[in-house]
């Protein structure tokens, strides 16, 4: 069954260092998404991405979050200088079609801990 | 504005105990709404989309129903593998899901 697989599944980074999450969609889907999850929180969105462009991005993800498809099967989340507040689960998810009309998929995410 | 809700926040049931888990939302709109299961530390898995009012999904001992203010999860005859955290959203356009914050289930044999 296909899936959406992240790397790595737990980070540890320290405070001002730049992460990168990646992530690989499922191969035939045209629409990627980021989210994330604070413990013991909701799962809040951050942006989606559609034709090599982003479609639409939260309050969140501000000037230090940039998203990449460098090449056909990768999709990239870069947070340029840490937060401590930046600790969270951050799940990657893909779907065939506008996320209203498709169910979307979602890996098991990367544990991201800022110290 | 846009706003998911969902309760219980926490519901133990023993094995066999039917119940129901309630989500309400408030959107213009509605385009269709979602259930996920989510384990600890994992991903959400989709279960169902409903798209209309009345409309009806099952699977093993889970169905979803959907009326124009909310949505509930039945579980029927729960087994202690039902035991997860359910969460339910709502796609708002472009492209986004706005979820709730879950009602953690746990299922005691």
């Amino acid at each position: 069954e296909p899936e959406v697989t992240q790397t790595p599944s737990h980070q540890v980074t320290q405070m001002g260092q730049e992460v990168i999450l990646r992530c690989v969609p499922i191969s035939n889907h045209l629409y990627f998404y980021w989210y994330r999850q604070i413990l013991g929180q909701k799962v809040e969105f951050l942006v989606s991405f559609y034709n090599n462009e982003i479609s639409e991005k939260s309050e969140i993800f501000d000037d230090q979050f940039s998203v990449e498809r460098p090449d056909g099967s990768n999709f990239t989340l870069k947070i340029r200088s840490t937060k401590l507040e930046d600790s969270a689960m951050y799940f990657c998810a893909s779907s065939g079609e506008a996320q209203e009309d498709a169910e979307a998929f979602f890996g098991q995410g990367t544990r991201l801990t800022v110290v | 504005e846009d706003q998911v809700t969902q309760s219980p926040e926490a519901l133990r049931l023993q094995e066999g105990e039917s119940s129901s888990l309630n989500c309400s939302y408030t959107v213009s709109g509605l385009r269709g709404l979602f259930w996920y299961r989510q384990d600890p530390g994992k991903g959400p898995e989709f279960l169902f989309t409903l798209y209309s009012a009345g409309e009806e999904k099952e699977k093993e001992r889970l169905k979803a129903t959907l009326t124009k203010k909310e949505s509930f999860l039945h579980i029927t005859a729960p087994k202690p593998e039902d035991s997860a955290t359910y969460l339910c959203a709502v796609p708002l356009p472009p492209g986004k899901l706005i979820f709730g914050q879950g009602t953690t289930l746990q299922v005691k044999p």
